[in-house]
């Protein structure tokens, strides 16, 4: 089983709807979340980090659940501009100190 | 305020050869990561630094090794280079460890022929 596993997708979504994906992380001693979105041939960009209490940034909403181990994104009012890949990180602080990265969900946004 | 540089942008290298990659971290930010990304996979950790040492180190053979300067800026060094290691290298920089969020920069596209 991966560490971190994402849906590849493509997620394909007409412009104006709401999408969530789910990432699901198998090591319980993991510490600390984000979600950060690439664009084709692009570096990846923070999107946001995810906090145990769950947080919003206009649009976008992130949870996480430790008990089930996993963290989801929720999209309102997609735009197209939201087309990219979601990639969802998790940093286990071991004495690796690493971020173990989901291979994204791809999200297309559709007029 | 600038970001996280990288050069070179682009690199073509025949197997065999050696190459050194360059990374200048966010004015204030400790921290620097490396990342090997294959198309269609997210980015696979290979280094971190914090404060010129090393802090972490992925699955990746001893072809592959890195320093961080005074300065914080960071080389990426791969000797011995495969068809496999053509690949997106990306460097990032946070505050100090790894449960900070990280920037990226651009990346540096190595092609190996």
């Amino acid at each position: 089983r991966k560490e971190v596993e994402q849906d590849p997708g493509p997620f394909n979504v007409p412009e104006g709807a709401t999408v969530a994906f789910n990432c699901t992380y198998s090591n319980s001693a993991s510490q600390s979340f984000f979600w950060y979105r690439q664009d084709c041939r692009k570096e990846p960009k923070l999107l946001m980090s995810v906090y145990s209490s769950g947080n919003e940034d206009g649009r976008f909403t992130a949870q996480l659940n430790r008990a089930s181990q996993y963290i989801s994104l929720l999209i309102r009012d997609s735009k197209l501009s939201d087309s990219a890949t979601y990639l969802c990180v998790v940093n286990i602080e071991d004495s690796n100190y690493q971020l173990i990265w989901g291979a994204g969900t791809k999200l297309i946004i559709k007029p | 305020d600038a970001g996280v540089t990288q050069s070179p942008t682009h690199l073509i290298k025949t197997r065999g050869q050696h190459v050194t990659l360059r990374c200048s971290p966010i004015s204030g930010h400790k921290s620097v990561s490396w990342y090997q990304q294959v198309l269609g996979q997210g980015p696979q950790f290979i280094f971190q630094y914090y404060e010129k040492e090393e802090r972490g180190r992925g699955n990746f053979p001893d072809r592959f090794s890195a320093r961080q300067f005074p300065n914080y800026s960071s080389e990426l060094n791969v000797n011995a280079l495969l068809l496999g290691d053509s690949a997106l290298y990306l460097c990032a920089s946070s505050l100090e460890g790894a449960s900070y969020e990280q920037y990226f920069g651009p990346g540096t596209r190595l092609t190996v022929t």
